[in-house]
Order: C-alpha cells, then sequence, then structure tokens
C-alpha cells in the first residue's frame, strides 16, 4: 500500500531556515506528483507547492515564492521542503500529500501524517 | 481568507441530512473539478470526494458531491457521531496557477 512518512517536528528561531523530508514507498515514485499543504494552528489548509517526482519541475504558489524550495531524490523515493527566512506565521503543520489523477483531474490522494513546524522568537 | 468560500460550521442530529457549500468563481470552480476532505480531531486530511462527485473506494454512499456553476456541495445523509470533523473544499485555480481551498467547515454532531 501507498505510504507517505514525513520527518519529525522542527523548532526553529525567527529568520532561520527548515527543511522536511518526505519518504514515499509502495508506488512508482515517479509516476505522481506531490505537493505540499500546510495548516497554521486553528485556521484552514494552504497549498505551497507541486513537485514532478519525474522531472523535478516545480510550481509554488505565488505567496511563497522566493522562499521555498521542493526538491525531489528518485533514489530513495524521497521529498523535501525547504523554507527560508521563517517568520512566527509560518508556525503550522506541514504536510506531504501525493497526487491522484482522474483523466488528468488531479486531486490529493496519499496524505504524509504531517511535521509541526513551531517558529520561535 | 480563503480563496473557496465555506461556511465556518454545521451541524445536525444523528440520522439527518445535512449539506456544505462552497463557493468559488470562474477561475477555480467555474472551470476545474472540485475535490472534498474530511479531517477527524487531531488528524491528517483525507481525501473524501474527487472530481466533483466521485467518492475513493472505502468512502460510504452516505456521502455525496456535486457542482453548478461556481459553486459545489457536499452532502452527508445518515448523520453519525464519527462524522465529526472539518471539510474541506479545494480546486485548481487558473489565474493564481495553484490549488485554493475553502476555510473549511467544522461539522458537529449533536
Amino acid at each position: 500500500q501507498v505510504q507517505v512518512v514525513q520527518s519529525g517536528a522542527e523548532v526553529k528561531n525567527l529568520g532561520a531556515s527548515v527543511t522536511v523530508s518526505c519518504k514515499t514507498s509502495g508506488y512508482d515514485f515517479t509516476y505522481y506528483g506531490l505537493s505540499w499543504v500546510r495548516q497554521a494552528p486553528g485556521l484552514g489548509l494552504e497549498w505551497m507547492g507541486w513537485i514532478s517526482a519525474y522531472s523535478g519541475d516545480t510550481n509554488y504558489a505565488q505567496k511563497l515564492q522566493g522562499r521555498v524550495t521542493l526538491t525531489r531524490d528518485t533514489s530513495t523515493s524521497t521529498a523535501y521542503m525547504e523554507l527560508r527566512n521563517l517568520r512566527s506565521d509560518d508556525t503550522a503543520l506541514y504536510y506531504c500529500v501525493r497526487e491522484g489523477d482522474n483523466n488528468r483531474n488531479y486531486y490529493f490522494k496519499h496524505w504524509g501524517q504531517g511535521t509541526l513546524v513551531t517558529v520561535s522568537s | 481568507q480563503s480563496v473557496l468560500t465555506q461556511p465556518p460550521s454545521a451541524s445536525g442530529t444523528p440520522g439527518q441530512r445535512v449539506t456544505i457549500s462552497c463557493s468559488g468563481s470562474s477561475s477555480n470552480i467555474g472551470r476545474n473539478a472540485v475535490n472534498w476532505y474530511w479531517q477527524p480531531p487531531g488528524a491528517a486530511p483525507k481525501l473524501l470526494i474527487y472530481t466533483n462527485d466521485q467518492r475513493p473506494s472505502g468512502v460510504p454512499d452516505r456521502f455525496s458531491g456535486s457542482k453548478s456553476g461556481t459553486s459545489a456541495s457536499l452532502a452527508i445523509s445518515g448523520l453519525q457521531s464519527d462524522d465529526e470533523a472539518d471539510y474541506h473544499c479545494s480546486a485548481w485555480d487558473d489565474s493564481l496557477n495553484g490549488w485554493v481551498f475553502g476555510g473549511g467547515t467544522k461539522l458537529t454532531v449533536l
């Protein structure tokens, strides 16, 4: 079965950077894209960006352009999300999500367990 | 605030039917499919409905989705206590070139 397992919680200072990893298994890693979605405490879901596991092509949310970088390692079926220059409002649960595809209608099919990133002043 | 608009809360008694609305615009729901996710308390979101009205395997047929114009709806019939969760709608936005979500609806089973 498909598994999406993320790295553990992080506490970072204002202005620092954080990298969250996302190890997948149970399918051909290069066949599906991966998105990152975050959820601040008590708030809704926010899409951060997408990476093609096949080519490494990326698409970032306009709000986070310049501060976020998505990468992947096909040899280990792992994706990474780096967020730089952390601010207090970056405190959130970060989810790695493998997409699903229904005749080129995409959706978020398999969610990781979430990684809590706390930005401390 | 969120690009898609959902009511912040909804409620019903066991056995009742409830609906949750999701309103968008021509650049998102008006042109693209809507997906729904449910998030039990303290858990990660899970796919509930995809491509407007399709249920993944394992999702009971008590859950149904629909779309008309720039709005979508999620209906839950035969409400059960286990249905208490947050429900999120989502669609691709052509203008933003990215995914957008509603603010989420907290469903309470009274």
